[in-house]
């Protein structure tokens, strides 16, 4: 059973601070590690397919970061605005499976 | 990239009878999954659906409780036997990209409380 475990579960973040939290996965096997944004009653968004390790991703002011060796991505939210508010899913794919593997999420929400 | 729909959007059922979701993609796909978020937990994955063949499920799911079809490439549906409230979820049908390193897509779900 692959564990990928996200941290905090929820944040409360006030509009204009920036915020990060963590997806821990499995070290070994790694394939790919997704990121998603899941906002209520709306279709699950991808955000970023990451591969490498030390892999960057931006994606207008969200950000991610990949470390395969230790088992870790972070994620970043620069400048948070209350349409940031959702939860913020990662996946892992391993190089033995062919499916994604998601946390619990992060649920984020951005009061103005 | 697939757009896919999801049909009901949410529902209300009673315990003991059972409910079936339709899931279209606007293209063609050889596999389709499909995944339930329980309050609190994690998305899980339910089946791979594959066209043609008998679905794939996983560890803790049945195909008496949770039967899927696919009689072509952009449509499936799961239907949830013999609900109880324990089956209060939200159910999220999804199709591949073109690769592991390419996203997923998913649908709207379907919010379904068991009463």
């Amino acid at each position: 059973i692959l564990n990928v475990e996200q941290s905090p579960q929820s944040l409360h973040v006030q509009e204009g601070d920036s915020t990060n939290f963590t997806c821990s996965f499995p070290s070994s096997n790694f394939y790919a590690l997704h990121w998603y944004r899941w906002e209520t009653a709306k279709s699950p968004e991808a955000l970023f397919v990451m591969t490498l390790n030390g892999d960057e991703k931006k994606k207008g002011r969200i950000s991610a970061t990949l470390n395969t060796k230790e088992g870790y991505s972070y994620l970043y939210i620069k400048g948070s605005q209350p349409e940031d508010s959702a939860t913020y899913l990662c996946a892992f794919y391993n190089a033995a499976g062919n499916k994604l593997t998601f946390g619990g999420g992060t649920r984020v929400l951005v009061k103005p | 990239s697939a757009v896919i729909s999801q049909k009901p959007s949410r529902d209300i059922c009673q315990r003991g009878t059972s409910l079936t979701i339709q899931c279209q993609v606007d293209s063609q796909v050889t596999m389709m999954f499909w995944y339930r978020q329980q309050p609190g937990q994690s998305l899980t994955l339910i089946a791979t659906a594959n066209q043609g063949s008998e679905a794939t499920y996983e560890s803790g799911f049945v195909i008496d409780k949770f039967p899927i079809s696919r009689p072509n490439l952009t449509f499936s549906t799961l239907t949830v036997s013999n609900m109880s409230p324990e089956d209060s979820s939200i159910y999220l049908c999804s199709a591949p990209g073109r690769g592991i390193t390419d996203t997923q897509y998913f649908g709207p779900g379907t919010r379904l409380t068991v009463l």
